[in-house]
């Protein structure tokens, strides 16, 4: 199993502030790093899928950047509203095996 | 609309016993994937497939089974040979290449009692 290691594991944010996790992984035979969002109750919703090295996604106020030569990945979220309240996941792809790796997540709350 | 349904949402199981969580999806994807969620850790794979009546093994594939005898179904059997199968359970599928974004279920929870 090739260990993806999320930090912080939670995190309470005042809403209207910035806020960024990291997610870190095996920098050898990178295939595609994955971001999903998964509120309480609902299904883990995809955010965002990376494959190259300096690859930068942004959708709405949440964004993700990827280094695979040093291995990790920042997901930063501008301007933290209620609505961001989840659990965010990454998962490294497995070159060739068509399966993800998932980290254990990090819980963001944001205090109104 | 397009989805996965996982069903039941929540299921009690006595020691001993077998039983299936179902899976169907409606997004004509070829790949799906069971998951398996534990308190404090990720997602584990315990079976996916990549197309019909074709299957592998995850990384936590003992003591489960499973069956894809049609493009929609991937139904989970957790057996009595699982040790300690109180989780919660989800099932996804993907469309296209592998780096390619899954679709998720809402998941079951499984308690054994």
């Amino acid at each position: 199993i090739l260990n993806v290691e999320q930090s912080p594991q939670s995190l309470h944010v005042q809403e209207g502030d910035s806020t960024n996790f990291t997610c870190s992984f095996p920098s050898s035979n990178f295939y595609a790093l994955h971001w999903y969002r998964w509120e309480t109750a609902k299904s883990p919703e995809a955010l965002f899928v990376m494959t190259l090295n300096g690859d930068e996604k942004k959708k709405g106020r949440i964004s993700a950047t990827l280094n695979t030569k040093e291995g990790y990945s920042y997901l930063y979220i501008k301007g933290s509203q209620p609505e961001d309240s989840a659990t965010y996941l990454c998962a490294r792809g497995v070159q060739g095996a068509q399966k993800l790796v998932f980290g254990q997540g990090t819980r963001l709350t944001i205090n109104p | 609309d397009g989805g996965i349904t996982q069903s039941p949402k929540y299921l009690f199981r006595k020691e001993g016993q077998n039983v299936t969580l179902s899976c169907e999806q409606n997004l004509n994807h070829d790949a799906m994937y069971w998951y398996r969620q534990d308190p404090g850790q990720g997602l584990r794979l315990i079976y996916y497939s990549q197309i019909v009546n074709d299957f592998q093994k995850g990384d936590i594939a003992e003591g489960y089974s499973v069956s894809r005898e049609k493009k929609e179904s991937f139904p989970l059997t957790v057996t009595s040979a699982q040790k300690n199968p109180t989780a919660f359970y989800l099932c996804a599928s993907r469309d296209g290449p592998a780096n390619y974004g899954y679709t998720f279920g809402s998941g079951t929870r499984l308690t054994v009692v």
